[in-house]
């Protein structure tokens, strides 16, 4: 079946722009969650969502980050106003109602220059 | 951001050698997972554990999860070109669905 989906692959923006990220979760898991990868380490916690409400964003470095899943499935990412440490891979995970093991998606990779 | 201790950083092996890699935790964790990850992609889920004393295996894979629930370790049997990629654990609490991740261990394999 169809694992989690993310777009685009790629981004490259220029210091001070908007993006927004995209993620399709696998069909029917009720958890969705972000990731920020920076290179050469593990990934870190941004934010949590179960169905449609955001039930933990205690990982979002600032009020530049901002998420969102308003029908409880495809959910996006913001950055406002991009700046180069924001450039990064941005992982979406799902997992099922137990939401013990979550599944990633193949990440988008942001590059702020 | 808090992050596991995984160790070790990196590891350069002949084919057909075993692998151990761990990881430890200051903190208790209801869950331990192990993910392989390969270049431009995202973690692929390997093995998860949800018991303290745990011992799971997946084909050549095996992983523990530790007693005191602050560690665990995996290890691979008979390695292949095909394992090379980089191993991250992590670890879930019970009162928040996210997981806190070890830095990783990049293994290399030798044919």
């Amino acid at each position: 079946g169809a694992g989690v989906s993310q777009s685009p692959r790629y981004k490259v923006a220029k210091r001070g722009q908007d993006v927004a990220l995209r993620c399709d979760p696998i069909s029917g898991h009720v958890s969705l969650f972000w990731y920020q990868q920076a290179l050469g380490q593990g990934p870190e916690f941004l934010t949590y969502f179960q169905n449609e409400a955001q039930l933990d964003k205690s990982g979002l470095p600032s009020d530049r980050f901002f998420a969102e899943r308003p029908e409880g499935s495809v959910s996006t990412l913001k950055i406002q106003r991009t700046q180069q440490e924001d450039s990064a891979v941005y992982l979406c995970a799902s997992s099922d109602r137990r939401g013990y093991e979550q599944y990633f998606g193949p990440g988008t990779r942001l590059t702020v220059t | 951001g808090q992050q596991l201790n995984q160790s070790p950083q990196s590891m350069f092996i002949q084919e057909g050698e075993d692998v151990s890699m761990n990881c430890t935790s200051s903190s208790i964790f209801n869950t331990w997972l192990w993910y392989k990850q390969d270049p431009g992609e995202g973690p692929v889920l390997l093995i998860a554990l949800y018991k303290a004393g745990e011992l799971t295996s997946n084909g050549r894979l095996t992983a523990q999860f530790g007693i005191t629930r602050k560690d665990s370790f995996l290890n691979i049997s008979a390695s292949i070109p095909s394992d090379v990629g980089i191993y991250f654990c992590a670890g879930r609490s019970s009162n928040t669905g996210k997981l806190i991740f070890g830095q990783g261990t990049t293994l290399q394999v030798k044919p």
